[in-house]
């Protein structure tokens, strides 16, 4: 059952343009919400977070939106840059839990020239 | 300064032998964890700590040992290592076990069990 779910397996935008990466959770009970940006032979690193209060979060050139009603959340690039390209995967956590984060599948992102 | 440091980072296994993968972080954190990722899987909770002495299990713990004798280690066996277990493993590490607590992954571990 994935709690967590990145519909799209890739995506790829040209440099300068808007990237949009799309996130859909089923669980209404998680609270806080995360993206971790992955590079190849990489552990994941921490991108941005949003708290299930807010509907919007931005921090410099990312900003992360959740529509909480449509369980969905977006992360906006703006301006797409060739070092952007990675693997971001959406990932959920519950108050509570011991900071067990539940991740989605990811989606490839390819920044092209 | 190191963060979460894994070894190994390659190991391929028969099936059937028995093997130790090794987490180790210096920013001193209570909570740790270790993840596998397959293709199309995204990354799934095998075990977890909350501390010194403490393990739990996560979503997909069968076939897998932990444990956390020392603070900055955590360990993941594999006593009998099946095909299944062919993986890529993250290990992570966490101050606390708050909402807005950032984890910090290391580079993984390839395994592959033929």
């Amino acid at each position: 059952d994935q709690q967590v779910k990145q519909n799209s397996p890739s995506l790829s935008v040209q440099e300068g343009r808007i990237s949009i990466l799309n996130c859909d959770y089923t669980n209404s009970m998680f609270d806080y919400f995360l993206w971790y940006k992955k590079y190849p032979a990489e552990g994941p690193t921490f991108l941005i977070s949003i708290s299930s209060i807010k509907d919007k979060n931005e921090d410099g050139r990312f900003t992360v939106f959740l529509n909480k009603s449509a369980k969905h959340l977006s992360l906006h690039i703006v301006p797409s840059q060739p070092g952007d390209s990675a693997v971001y995967f959406c990932a959920a956590k519950k108050a509570g839990t011991a900071s067990k984060l539940t991740f989605g599948t990811g989606t490839r992102l390819q920044v092209t020239l | 300064n190191a963060g979460v440091t894994q070894t190994p980072k390659f190991r391929v296994l028969k099936t059937g032998q028995s093997m130790t993968l090794l987490c180790a972080q210096d920013m001193n954190h209570e909570y740790m964890y270790w993840y596998r990722q397959d293709p199309g899987m995204g990354l799934r909770l095998i075990h977890y700590s909350v501390g010194e002495g403490t393990t739990a299990k996560g979503e997909v713990p069968d076939g897998y040992n932990v444990s956390r004798l020392k603070k900055q280690n955590f360990l993941l066996g594999l006593e009998s290592a099946a095909p299944s277990q062919t993986s890529v493993y993250f290990c992570a590490s966490a101050i606390d076990g708050g909402l807005n607590t950032e984890a910090f992954f290391g580079q993984g571990t390839r395994l592959t069990v033929v």
